[in-house]
């Protein structure tokens, strides 16, 4: 069973919208972070949160809002969404200061802006 | 700020043939390394971490040693197998994670 799951698993969205994207993790990690991954970059950082606070913020745009209304759930609100936006998002979360700094991810969310 | 540079792919190589995917890293703090592997329709996962300098990593038959003085740790299997297809990225950090562009590795039987 999977242990972090992201939820669509397909979005297809008009530019000029607003989308959520669900993450929610059953390992009983603190740290949970999102990921982007676009047919023109590698994998990169967006954000990274701690006990639900907000502990690094990589994304340029404030259009980019995370949301954690549980330990466990970690959800990315995408406002005024252009085709730019189009990507793979992957939810991960860690154990920081338990001696295995692994990110376990998520299966993503393939997000199509037309 | 902190980066990763690797093999650029895609790559395809014959069952039983030897890999080596090079990556070179550039931080100014002590380095955290890990080879993350990534299979069609799933998120990147943990193959190893590179441990100390002149120490090795290794899993599955995959294994890197990290050489502080060419700031590199690059990925080597001796004899690949088909079930090893898949996109390799070299990773540096710790939560915050700086990932290399993914070396596309594709096994002929």
């Amino acid at each position: 069973d999977p242990k972090i799951i992201q939820k669509p698993k397909y979005l297809v969205a008009v530019t000029g919208s607003e989308k959520i994207l669900i993450c929610e993790q059953y390992l009983g990690h603190n740290a949970m972070y999102w990921y982007r991954q676009s047919a023109k970059k590698p994998l990169e950082f967006m954000f990274s949160y701690s006990y639900q606070k907000l502990m690094d913020n990589q994304t340029a745009s404030s259009r980019f809002q995370p949301q954690s209304s549980k330990k466990n759930h970690l959800d990315l609100q995408i406002t005024a969404l252009k085709p730019d936006d189009s990507a793979t998002y992957f939810c991960a979360s860690s154990q920081p200061g338990q001696g295995d700094e692994r990110l376990f991810f998520g299966h993503g969310t393939k997000l199509s802006v037309l | 700020g902190d980066s990763v540079t690797q093999t650029k792919g895609p790559v395809t190589l014959s069952e039983g043939t030897s890999l080596t995917v090079n990556c070179s890293y550039e931080t100014k703090q002590y380095p955290t390394l890990f080879w993350y592997v990534q299979y069609p329709g799933e998120g990147p996962q943990l193959l190893f971490k590179v441990p100390k300098a002149n120490e090795k990593g290794s899993n599955r038959g995959f294994e890197a040693t990290y050489d502080k003085g060419t700031t590199s740790f690059h990925l080597q299997k001796a004899s690949v197998q088909e079930s090893d297809s898949a996109v390799y990225y070299c990773v540096l950090g710790q939560g915050k994670l700086i990932f290399g562009q993914g070396t596309k590795l594709s096994i002929k039987p």
